[in-house]
């Protein structure tokens, strides 16, 4: 089946340090979608890339889709307490569906 | 913030209840899902619908059904819960014109089954 694979499963970083999850399927992708969930909350929307190769960012956070649409990657800069989540990446395979990656767990060391 | 609702919000019930979790929002968004979470871990979608009177599974086989009658009212029932159904129930609505649209999540439901 048409899967997203997200790595790494758990991170802890120390405050100020940099922060990166990756994602990546087997097959392209019509666009992909990031998510961010608090600890005991739900998903909230970030971002949608569409492009092939494009570079979003929002404030700390980078986000980039890759030139085959296959992968795609989301960066925070100088991590604060206040990006502890985890975090997912969403896949589109070209229906109206979401396919979620596995997320990833960020934990922050003060 | 999103007008998408849960209730309840927490849920323990014994083995064999019927249950129906209530999912409703006011933003008039066509397309709405049902995702299972365990905490920590991925979500799995298990149903979704594009409009009212149309409702298909998801990729997680799931021993729930669902309805939508109306628009904002997406419930899910369990005639028979069991204890591997314990988990959190996320339901989400999305709508506009684009393929894929911004998915709006609901506060969750929090299921315990004894």
């Amino acid at each position: 089946g048409q899967q997203v694979m997200q790595i790494p499963q758990y991170q802890h970083v120390q405050e100020g340090e940099d922060f990166t999850t990756y994602c990546n399927s087997s097959t392209t992708l019509s666009n992909i979608q990031w998510y961010k969930q608090r600890p005991g909350g739900h998903p909230v929307f970030l971002i949608q890339l569409v492009k092939s190769g494009e570079v979003k960012k929002q404030k700390r956070l980078t986000f980039q889709f890759g030139e085959a649409k296959k992968n795609s990657s989301l960066h925070i800069t100088a991590t604060q307490t206040t990006d502890v989540g985890t975090y997912f990446c969403a896949g589109n395979f070209g229906n109206e569906k979401l396919t979620f990656g596995t997320g990833t767990r960020l934990t922050i060391i003060p | 913030e999103a007008d998408i609702y849960q209730t309840p919000r927490y849920l323990v019930i014994g083995t064999g209840k019927k249950i129906t979790l209530e999912c409703s929002q006011t933003m008039g968004h066509d397309k709405m899902y049902w995702y299972q979470q365990d905490p920590g871990m991925e979500l799995h979608l298990i149903h979704y619908s594009y409009g009212v009177n149309s409702t298909e599974k998801g990729d997680l086989s799931s021993e729930s059904t669902v309805s939508r009658i109306r628009t904002e009212h997406f419930p899910l029932t369990l005639e028979s819960a069991r204890p591997s159904h314990t988990s959190q129930y996320l339901c989400a609505s999305s709508g506009g014109n684009q393929r894929t649209d911004t998915q709006y999540f609901g506060p969750g439901t929090r299921l315990t089954v004894l």
